[in-house]
């Protein structure tokens, strides 16, 4: 079965600087990748979308990246705010599959002032 | 427009009785999914809507849980009789075929259960 890591551990980093997700699967690729954003006891909140046959995509400070050789897709925010302290979320969805999403188990940011 | 909408948001009940929980998904999505999260993973699906119809329930304890969807619109999630591990945050998503973002799933803020 499809197997989705995200970063195993909280990332911290310091304001101004970029910040780096990192979601890795296994078996075949998606027909594309989304991105969440998820707050304490809140519902995740949709980021960016990036196709199988696309290899990046900005949204203002957002920038996703997806390597299929690698099996990798890559999330950045640059100038990072403490504002953007939350956990993302990486989901998958696969051709075929009724836009079922397989969520990642997410990775925990905090982004220190 | 109005986002989708659960109640109640938080449960507190023991282990053996039963639960429901509600959702109105965003006018005109004719998709429905309820996933469960536990603490500190992600958003796992129980059951998946189309309108009216089941699109898919493959992950759905069926000895315990059910799901409905009568009219197209509101659904219901029921537990019984719930379980200690059936404590997490039951999530109600829509989505519409239209949107330009294909795929792209509208989340409840989520209700809470914790089974004592």
């Amino acid at each position: 079965s499809q197997k989705i890591e995200q970063n195993s551990e909280a990332l911290n980093i310091q304001e101004g600087k970029t910040a780096t997700l990192t979601c890795n699967y296994t078996n075949y690729s998606p027909a594309y990748l989304q991105w969440y954003r998820q707050d304490p006891g809140r519902g995740p909140v949709f980021l960016l979308l990036i196709r199988e046959n696309e290899k990046e995509k900005r949204k203002e400070r957002l920038k996703v990246t997806f390597d299929t050789t690698l099996k990798q897709s890559l999330f950045h925010i640059t100038a990072s705010q403490p504002a953007d302290s939350a956990t993302y979320l990486c989901a998958l969805s696969y051709s075929g599959s009724a836009r079922q999403l397989t969520f990642g188990s997410g990775t925990q940011l905090t982004v220190l002032p | 427009e109005a986002g989708v909408a659960q109640s109640p948001r938080y449960k507190i009940i023991e282990k053996r009785q039963s639960v429901a929980f509600w959702c109105n998904p965003i006018s005109g999505h004719a998709t429905l999914y309820w996933y469960q999260q536990i603490l500190g993973q992600g958003p796992k699906l129980l059951i998946q809507f189309q309108n009216n119809g089941v699109v898919d329930d493959s992950q759905l304890p069926k000895d315990r849980f059910s799901a409905e969807r009568l009219k197209g619109v509101d659904s219901t999630l029921k537990i019984q009789p719930a379980k200690l591990e059936d404590s997490a945050v039951y999530l109600c998503a829509s989505s519409s075929p239209g949107t330009k973002n294909t795929g792209e799933l509208f989340f409840g803020e989520g209700s809470r259960l914790t089974v004592l």
